[in-house]
């Protein structure tokens, strides 16, 4: 697909239960990012994977969080024993990695709701 | 540490009248400052990036760096204009995280 793509578009889960969010990056994007999109919260940073670099994992809320980037492509979030407050809309962006004014291009979201 | 601020949840102005969405930024070195743009039901989306110091959409935006701001002006709103604006920086060198505010929700009526 010529655009970043985002799997399941929407996710009700039971609370305590583990979540699988999937983001398929635009070919050849050596960067990668993931944010929470909350009402009132804006969009928040959870974690950047560049090339072969170790992620910045700085975001992550909790260690319930966790996420990885296969063979330098697709990338999944999980999020373990779910809580209510997981609940939000999870984006996934990507874009070229190199220096200059690079744009990051959105998938369209995932929307977690925990109940 | 960067950090991006946009102290205006909510802004709601006439059609026609002037706009500014406020943003200030802080990083020690140089970053790369955005606009990003989601309209209703759709994706997030590149608006302008300072460096190229482009006018989309009759928006514009200056850096700077005295007053490390980030300021999105217009001079006459359209009610197509009404959605939510982030700020956005990217640290320079090789750190590309990038950091966004937490946005403000332009209404322009009619």
């Amino acid at each position: 697909g010529a655009g970043v793509s985002q799997s399941p578009s929407n996710k009700v889960t039971e609370k305590g239960k583990d979540v699988e969010l999937r983001c398929d990056p635009i070919s050849g994007h050596t960067a990668l990012y993931w944010y929470r999109q909350s009402l009132g919260q804006g969009l928040e940073f959870l974690i950047y994977f560049q090339g072969n670099s170790a992620p910045d994992k700085s975001g992550l809320p909790s260690d319930r969080f966790s996420a990885e980037r296969t063979g330098g492509s697709v990338s999944t979030l999980t999020i373990q024993r779910t809580q209510q407050e997981d609940s939000a809309v999870y984006l996934c962006a990507s874009s070229f990695g190199g220096g200059g004014n690079t744009e990051a291009f959105f998938g369209q979201g995932t929307r977690l709701t925990v109940v | 540490a960067q950090r991006v601020t946009q102290p205006e949840k909510l802004l709601s102005v006439f059609k026609g009248a002037p706009v500014e969405l406020k943003c200030n930024y802080s990083y020690s070195g140089s970053p790369e400052l955005f606009w990003y743009v989601q309209y209703s039901r759709q994706r997030l989306q590149l608006l302008l990036r300072h460096i190229s110091r482009e006018s989309i959409k009759g928006f514009t935006a200056d850096l700077n760096k005295g007053e490390t701001s980030f300021h999105l002006k217009k001079p006459f709103a359209q009610e197509e204009d009404s959605a939510m604006y982030y700020c956005a920086l990217r640290g320079g060198g090789s750190n590309y995280k990038l950091t966004f505010g937490k946005g403000t929700l332009l209404t322009v009526n009619p």
